[in-house]
């Protein structure tokens, strides 16, 4: 999907580990967000930002963090994955047009 | 609080028959409605969305929505199914002033040949 791209693509983790899933975009756009999609549920939002320096929580934060320390990258980082963290994760981007743009995705795995 | 109801999870269709997605919504605020698909291993593509202008929203190859107020649904048509539009389609609300998407749980669409 242009304008947002997301590193990995895949990942397996042990649980305990840490890691962090990236994502950039190329639109200089102010908000940036993060979902997990889990079967059955629809996407949940992780956690968002509405520019550089501002991060706040969506609806599932516990286990995650965030930085948004420059407006082309939001990096999402688990601390200590845990089983329940297995996931489809998707980043996206908000231009002005109130169209949300969504990166092709990160699927992760924890054992 | 706003929250998403996709009344279906699984919609099954003959090939150029129509198709219908049903989606009802709450919402707090004058809410902004999308419609999403997402093809099997794929990202999510924004097929439509609602912003407070035509209440009948025209999308992306041949889809399009009405928002209706007064029933608080969105609901999804296209008149003639083609095989390239089996997907999961999701029903999103974005309440006005908030960055905060409610995604629905989604709606397999199956394409019979």
């Amino acid at each position: 999907n242009a304008g947002v791209t997301q590193t990995p693509k895949f990942q397996v983790l042990k649980t305990g580990q840490s890691m962090t899933l990236q994502c950039a975009q190329d639109m200089n756009h102010e908000y940036m967000s993060w979902y997990r999609q889990d079967p059955g549920m629809g996407l949940r939002l992780i956690h968002y930002s509405v520019g550089a320096g501002i991060t706040d929580q969506g609806e599932v934060p516990n286990g995650y963090n965030v930085s948004r320390s420059t407006t082309e990258d939001f990096p999402l980082r688990l601390l200590s994955a845990a089983p329940s963290q297995t996931s489809v994760y998707f980043c996206a981007q908000r231009g002005g047009s109130d169209g949300y743009t969504f990166g092709s995705g990160t699927r992760l795995t924890v054992v | 609080a706003q929250s998403v109801t996709q009344l279906d999870s699984h919609v099954s269709v003959s090939e150029g028959t129509p198709v219908l997605l049903r989606c009802n919504y709450s919402s707090s605020y004058s809410p902004s409605l999308f419609w999403y698909v997402q093809h099997p291993n794929k990202g999510l593509q924004l097929l439509l969305k609602y912003t407070s202008a035509a209440t009948l929203v025209k999308g992306i190859n041949g889809f399009e929505a009405e928002f209706k107020k007064s029933e608080t649904s969105f609901h999804l048509t296209k008149p003639s199914a083609h095989m390239s539009d089996a997907a999961e389609y999701f029903c999103v609300v974005r309440p006005g002033g908030n960055e905060k998407l409610t995604f629905g749980t989604g709606t397999r669409l199956t394409i019979i040949p």
